[in-house]
């Protein structure tokens, strides 16, 4: 059964760097979300979509923005990288009232 | 504000199962129970959820309380590879509702 896939799995980037992580969902999930998970923290939620319009945000940073495209699949961006921002980024997705399904993470490391 | 309350760790012998506890005593009328698990910086991984109704499947089984203030995850038969933390979760039917994850249980089984 398709998952969801998430790209790149390793990102490495500098400080002020910026980083584009990339999500695609199950096909026919409407809903899309987006966690942040630092190093032995919890998930984090940051930001969600359905259908293709934002439907709720969490704690994310200012420097960061996401969009849901027409296609479903989703992109978060990550501008003026700071050394706190290092942590496994997860999407996951659903289809309407249904469970959430996570994709195995980017994880980004910011030096 | 966390919505359920969870032992932050126990121990299960191989073979043996597993009974996870979570308290949610302000559970509203709307509102599902879910479970997930994360194994070692994998992605949250979806066992189970549920109403009111126990509920079983292949993973597991989930017991709610009459008065729905708390509910137990059942893993008849623990592994190895059960070792990981439990996320006990309650989130409304609203479509854009996140998935809020506070401190689980890191369950460890032991050969």
């Amino acid at each position: 059964a398709a998952g969801v896939i998430q790209s790149p799995r390793h990102l490495i980037k500098e400080k002020r760097e910026t980083a584009t992580l990339k999500c695609y969902p199950i096909p026919r999930h409407d809903t899309v979300y987006w966690y942040q998970q630092g190093p032995g923290q919890d998930p984090q939620f940051l930001i969600s979509f359905y259908e293709k319009m934002q439907s709720d945000k969490g704690s994310i940073p200012d420097r960061f923005s996401a969009q849901q495209f027409s296609d479903y699949h989703s992109e978060l961006n990550m501008s003026s990288l700071e050394l706190g921002d290092s942590a496994l980024y997860f999407c996951a997705s659903r289809l309407s009232d249904t469970e959430a399904f996570f994709g195995q993470g980017t994880r980004l490391t910011v030096v | 504000d966390a919505k359920t309350t969870q032992p932050p760790s126990m121990d299960c012998a191989e073979g043996r199962a597993a009974n996870l506890p979570c308290n949610h005593s302000t559970i509203s009328g709307n509102e599902y129970v879910y479970w997930y698990r994360q194994i070692h910086s994998q992605g949250p991984q979806y066992i189970i959820h549920g109403l009111k109704n126990n509920e079983t499947n292949e993973m597991a089984s989930l017991i709610i309380t009459e008065d729905r203030k708390s509910s137990t995850l059942i893993l008849p038969h623990a592994t190895l590879r059960d070792t990981a933390v439990y996320y006990c979760i309650v989130r409304g039917d609203n479509y854009g509702q996140n998935f809020v994850f506070g401190p689980g249980t890191r369950l460890s089984v032991l050969p």
